[in-house]
């Protein structure tokens, strides 16, 4: 079954705590991204990655490192110099299709701070 | 990156078509427009996209003027289920940002 999982669903951090939010596709897509989503808002790009070993800031990557390493994997670390983290974390990948990018979002993170 | 303004929220009531506008008067020649819909707690969801004239798939229709200024988001015979956030996006080629609006609030009431 293809798709696109996060983990965990909750998350609680604690003052000065890094903490690192998982993201996993099977759909053998080059693109991954990472988004933050407060409530009764849109999505905020935090970082993505066209292709492994190689990825881009977004608008608000401040706080945030990303990794990719592997083409099925994106995690994303909060740092503790993210002073606002609570927030809910979305995870997408795209392939290049025959018009224009179809993005896929996986179920996301929900990051409390304690 | 072509900015797109859609209304806030919507209400309607099960079984009537819902309409929902979205203007982009910047877009480029080379952008598409895609639609998501997003439940809360969940991850926004793809439902269409076209380039111009009519799109028609098993959930939804698009329409997109010659201008192409401005899409219309046609939901026919929505359910209670339908409620949820609708988002327009211009642009999207591959590797470029996506960049998502507030969305459309719909509440569809019984």
């Amino acid at each position: 079954d293809g798709g696109i999982t996060q983990s965990p669903k909750y998350l609680f951090r604690k003052e000065g705590q890094n903490v690192t939010l998982s993201c996993e596709q099977n759909l053998n897509h080059d693109a991954m991204y990472w988004y933050r989503q407060d409530p009764g808002q849109g999505l905020r790009l935090i970082y993505y990655s066209q292709i492994v070993n190689d990825f881009q800031k977004g608008d608000i990557a401040e706080g945030y490192s990303v990794s990719r390493e592997k083409k099925e994997s994106f995690p994303l670390t909060v740092t503790s110099a993210q002073k606002n983290p609570t927030a809910f974390y979305l995870c997408a990948s795209s392939s290049r299709g025959t018009h224009q990018e179809t993005q896929y979002f996986g179920p996301g993170t929900r990051l409390l701070v304690l | 990156l072509a900015k797109t303004t859609q209304p806030i929220s919507m209400d309607s009531y099960e079984g009537q078509e819902v309409n929902i506008t979205c203007s982009h008067n910047n877009i480029a020649t080379n952008d598409y427009i895609t639609w998501y819909q997003q439940f809360p707690s969940q991850g926004p969801r793809f439902i269409i996209q076209g380039y111009k004239t009519k799109v028609t798939n098993e959930v939804a229709s698009l329409f997109i003027p010659a201008d192409r200024k401005s899409s219309t988001l046609s939901l026919p015979r929505v359910s209670l289920s339908d409620t949820a956030v609708y988002y327009c996006l211009v642009g999207g080629e591959y590797g470029n940002k996506l960049v998502f609006g507030a969305g459309t609030i719909l509440r569809v009431k019984s």
